[in-house]
């Protein structure tokens, strides 16, 4: 099975950075994914890591380390709008398919 | 493009009724999956299918049934539901199930959120 672990919630302030963690266990690891989700809407991608390193998008980026089984997402320039939860989701194979599972979300409270 | 459509947005059902979701997508998407996601929780996969063919599925009660009549569109029938299964499902679309790439990112729709009374 999968353990995907990230922290429940996390505040920080307008303008400032924020970086929010997710450890997880898993064999056949495929790739690990962000995902942003505003209360009551769908999960919208944001970044996808499969080898190590930093990927970044404009103010999102995103670290993996497969042998320590962590990644990172780093969030500049906060605005109030990314107030949502950040999903962190690992794909690894199971039963000979590709199967995504997902952390339990951290919600991220910006404020003033 | 990378939408997904889910109809209806919103559902309430009696235990007793039988009513669809449909889900739709027009991105050439191979994959196509369905969640259920209760408050404050992950998306919880429920079925998989690829290439119009049913690959995974999670230990669903046989009271959803899903159905892909094509590749474009993927449907949950409902029947005999019961009050805990109120939730948002979400409908998701992939490019390649047997991908191991970025291409194999799963987009979301708006999801439907069922009541049951």
């Amino acid at each position: 099975g999968q353990n995907i672990d990230q922290p429940t919630e996390m505040t920080a302030t307008e303008g400032a950075i924020v970086q929010i963690n997710c450890t997880y266990q898993t064999s056949g690891f495929n790739g690990l994914f962000w995902y942003q989700q505003h209360a009551g809407e769908a999960p919208t991608f944001l970044s996808y890591n499969v080898l190590d390193g930093l990927e970044e998008k404009g103010r999102f980026s995103s670290f993996l380390s497969r042998s320590k089984g962590y990644s990172y997402l780093l969030l500049k320039e906060l605005q109030m709008k990314d107030s949502a939860s950040y999903l962190c989701a690992v794909r690894a194979e199971s039963g000979g398919y590709q199967k995504v599972t997902f952390g339990t979300g951290t919600k991220l409270q910006v404020i003033p | 493009d990378t939408e997904v459509t889910q109809t209806p947005k919103h559902l309430v059902m009696g235990m007793t009724n039988k009513k669809s979701l449909k889900c739709e997508q027009h991105m050439g998407h191979r994959a196509m999956y369905w969640y259920k996601q209760k408050a404050k929780k992950p998306p919880e996969l429920m079925f998989v299918y690829s290439y119009e063919k049913l690959s995974i599925n999670e230990s669903v009660p046989s009271r959803f049934s899903p159905e892909c009549p094509n590749s474009s569109l993927l449907n949950l029938h409902l029947h005999a539901l019961q009050p805990e299964d109120s939730a948002l499902y979400l409908c998701a679309s992939s490019q390649d199930p047997s991908g191991t790439g970025v291409e194999e990112t799963q987009y979301f729709g708006p999801g439907t959120r069922l009541l049951v009374l």
